[in-house]
């Protein structure tokens, strides 16, 4: 079957770093992604990740452990805006996506 | 189009009732996606399209799910005899071909069903 798991909701102050962890089981593997959703809103892209490593965009950066089925999104210097909940998504097969149940992230002041 | 759009945007019907539901992609995107996402939780993929092909429709929770792209660009989803475990967030999204490049999702259309 196909899997992906991350926390539920996660806290962090204004300024400050959160990690996003996001583990899958997946019959196949063709590309993670990682969304923002505010709520009420469409999810939008944040990252993409095909290869094992850490790819850096701006605040936001995304890790990739292939062997280790592992993710994890990492967000910078907190602003409240950020406050949202956060999609872990992999490409399946062929085009065939499968999405986490998303992370509620709060920021506070 | 500059976005991907969809509807109506909101949708209350009967159960037994059939529904149809239209997305708009950006109009340079080969691929449609369609999403069932429900409060709280992730989208679910339902089916996509490449051009007017449908490669995979595995997502489609009953045969009274069918999904449309006639000439590769509008698209329609539509639940048959609709039943009130139906109700949800129905999104589309559209990309490039390429799987490298995002989704850009629209504003989804919340079917209701009583």
């Amino acid at each position: 079957g196909q899997n992906i798991d991350q926390p539920t909701e996660m806290t962090a102050t204004e300024g400050a770093i959160v990690q996003i962890n996001c583990t899958y089981q997946t019959s196949g593997f063709n590309g993670l992604f990682w969304y923002q959703q505010h709520a009420g809103e469409a999810p939008t892209f944040l990252s993409y990740n095909v290869l094992d490593g850490l790819e850096e965009k701006g605040r936001f950066s995304s890790f990739l452990s292939r062997s280790k089925g592992y993710s994890y999104l990492l967000l910078k210097e907190l602003q409240m805006k950020d406050s949202a909940s956060y999609l872990c998504a992999v490409d399946n097969y062929g085009q065939n996506f499968v999405f986490g149940p998303g992370t509620r992230l709060s920021v506070l002041p | 189009g500059a976005g991907v759009s969809q509807s109506p945007r909101y949708k209350v019907t009967k159960r037994g009732q059939d529904v149809t539901l239209r997305c708009d992609p950006i109009s340079s995107h080969a691929t449609l996606y369609w999403y069932q996402q429900a409060l709280g939780q992730g989208p679910e993929f339902l089916t996509y399209f490449n051009y007017e092909a449908q490669p995979d429709k595995s997502g489609l929770p009953s045969d009274r799910f069918s999904a449309e792209r006639p000439e590769g660009s509008i698209s329609t989803l539509t639940i048959q005899r609709t039943e009130q475990r139906d109700s949800a967030m129905y999104r589309c999204a559209s990309s490039n071909l390429e799987r490298t490049n995002e989704q850009f999702f629209g504003p989804g259309t919340r079917l209701t069903v009583l």
